[in-house]
Order: C-alpha cells, then structure tokens, then sequence
C-alpha cells in the first residue's frame, strides 16, 4: 500500500530558523494533509493540499506539492521552541475506496532558544 | 466545542483480559476511524465507521480485535484475550463527511495500552 516518507526522520534547529520537511509517496493521491503531534497527545490538523494544488500556506507554514515527482515539503518560518513536535504527512487516496488516510513515520523537530 | 474524547487515556491489562476502548467524536461527526500508533512509528489504518456501519476494517486483524459505533453513545474498539504486541497508542479520529471529501481528520489524545 502507499505510503509517505517523510525525510530528514529528525531535524534540530535554534529558535528563528526555518525548518523544512519533506515527503514522498507512491501512488496516485486526492490530497496530501500535514499533521503535528506534541508528544503524548492526539494528531493536530495543519494543512491541507490538493492533487490539483502546487502550493499552499498558513500562517508561518508553506506547503508544496509536486504530483509528478510524488513529493511535498513543509516548510515553517521563523521557528518557535512551541513548534518542537513530531510532524507527519498524510495521504488520502479516491482510488482506494474505503482507505483512511495514509501516514508516514514523521520528521521529528527539536527547537532549541 | 468539545473535540474528539477518548478514554481511558491509559489502560492497563494482564494478558489474556479485555481491552475496551472508547471514542466521542466530534458534535456532528459521524465517520470515525481507529488508528494504532507503535513508539517512535506513524498511524497505522484500523477501522472506519460511520453510525452502525463498519465501512473499512481492511486495517484490523481478523482475530481478537472488533469495533463497532452504535446509533447511541460511543465508537468502543474492543480487544480479546490481549498479548504483549497489543501495546500501543490508539487513536481515534472524526469528520463530518467521507474521509475522500477533501478534509482533515480530527484525533483524540489516545488511549495507551500497556499488556502486563
């Protein structure tokens, strides 16, 4: 089954850096969700891009998709020491019917001030 | 408006006993999905629900591990005669329509389960 890919697995920067990470999948997608996870909580939605997207941005993060390479990056500007976390990409394929969404093993992020 | 709830948030149980898990979703979500996460992995697909129907247990092992989210009350994953491999996160989450409708999921904080 698909699966993204997240790289580098772990990233460490100083507060005010930008961090960026990326994911690759395999097969054909509907859209490509990031996600953050704080350690010993739940997973928070952070964005949502579709097959049909090239970029997207929220606040402090950017998002890229690029379909024929099977790849996305999520950049976060101006890192905080808030924004240390387990960040994860998610898949969610239309051509799996019935198919939750997808995840990677995530790109854990360390900001130190 | 009270996200995603699911307790315990840490279980514990001997081998061979009952796991019960369960999961509120969001007000006005009815598809949940049931995720199990091992130390330092992603979320690995269970089971997706929507009110008294199972749509997807392509993800659940065939034995031991059933789910169910009745027209009143929770979403409750039930797990028999528990092993040691049976420790891990699980997660639910919700959403107001099909999980191919182009939006997020919502996720509880979890429940831990530690098999003695």
């Amino acid at each position: 089954s698909q699966q993204g890919e997240e790289d580098p697995q772990a990233l460490s920067i100083q507060e005010g850096e930008n961090a960026t990470m990326n994911c690759s999948y395999k097969t054909s997608i509907n859209n490509l969700q990031w996600y953050r996870q704080n350690s010993g909580r739940g997973l928070v939605h952070l964005i949502l891009i579709r097959s049909n997207e090239r970029e997207k941005h929220s606040g402090r993060l950017r998002v890229t998709l690029d379909t024929s390479k099977k790849s996305s990056s999520l950049l976060i500007t101006a890192s905080r020491a808030a924004d240390t976390a387990s960040y994860f990409c998610a898949t969610d394929s239309y051509n799996q019917a019935g198919t939750a969404l997808i995840f990677g093993k995530g790109t854990t992020l360390s900001v130190s001030s | 408006n009270a996200g995603v709830m699911q307790n315990p948030r840490h279980l514990v149980r001997r081998r061979g006993q009952e796991a019960r898990l369960r999961c509120s979703p969001m007000k006005g979500h009815s598809h949940v999905y049931w995720y199990r996460q091992l130390p330092e992995e992603g979320l690995k697909f269970m089971v997706y629900l929507q009110k008294e129907n199972i749509i997807d247990e392509s993800g659940m092992p065939k034995e031991r591990f059933s789910a169910e989210f009745p027209k009143e009350g929770p979403s409750i994953l039930r797990i028999q005669q528990v092993v040691r491999g049976d420790s891990a996160a699980y997660f639910c989450a919700s959403s107001p329509r099909p999980h191919n409708s182009n939006q997020p999921q919502h996720f509880g904080d979890g429940t831990r389960l530690s098999i003695l």
